[in-house]
């Protein structure tokens, strides 16, 4: 079982406001690393799948980069919009062909 | 539309019955999985499938089945020997390849009463 990890658990934030969370990985076997949304009564939509290390990628206000040789991944949003509330996870791809999932970041943008 | 479906939404069983949940998808996809969410804890794997009539036990595999006859197909039955059945339970499918996403079906919530 790999161990991910991401932090904070849960953020309240001001309309208007950037925030970061992290996920941590173990960096062995590792083919990728992804990120989903999660928003209360609907399914996990994926933002980001990230390969290489030092990748950075960007949809909108939201962006993401990988270190894979130190085993973590920064989630970016500027300016949060009440939109953005939901649950952020992040999964480990590895040589298994499993994924391996945090257990998330709630966020709720306050207008 | 393209996409994953499951069903029901919601399912009671009474305690020591077998019950499957649905997961279909018309996506194309060759590799389908089974998800378990428990409250403060991340997604684990149930069993997953790379292929029709193929699949492994993920990390908690212990009191499910499952079967891939069809590509489309990949129902999950919660035996009676599932000691902690209650859980909202997730299907993903996903494309060959390696750096493809995984699409979601909506979730059931199975209680055992």
């Amino acid at each position: 079982i790999l161990n991910v990890e991401q932090s904070p658990q849960s953020l309240h934030v001001q309309e208007g406001d950037s925030t970061n969370f992290t996920c941590s990985f173990p960096s062995s076997n590792f083919y990728a690393l992804h990120w989903y949304r999660w928003e209360t009564a609907k399914s996990p939509e994926a933002l980001f799948v990230m390969t290489l290390n030092g990748d950075e990628k960007k949809k909108g206000r939201i962006s993401a980069t990988l270190n894979t040789k130190e085993g973590y991944s920064y989630l970016y949003i500027k300016g949060s919009q009440p939109e953005d509330s939901a649950t952020y996870l992040c999964a480990s791809y590895n040589t298994g062909n499993q994924f391996y999932f945090g257990t998330g970041t709630s966020l709720t943008v306050i207008p | 539309d393209g996409g994953i479906t499951q069903s029901p939404k919601y399912l009671f069983r009474k305690e020591g019955q077998n019950v499957t949940l649905s997961c279909e998808q018309n996506l194309n996809h060759d590799a389908m999985y089974w998800y378990r969410q428990d409250p403060g804890q991340g997604l684990r794997l149930i069993y997953y499938s790379q292929i029709v009539n193929d699949f492994q036990k993920g990390d908690i595999a212990e009191g499910y089945s499952v079967s891939r006859e069809k590509k489309e197909s990949f129902p999950l039955t919660v035996t009676s020997a599932q000691k902690n059945p209650t859980a909202f339970y997730l299907c993903a499918s996903k494309a060959s390849g390696l750096y493809n996403e995984q699409f979601f079906g909506p979730g059931t919530r199975l209680t055992v009463l």
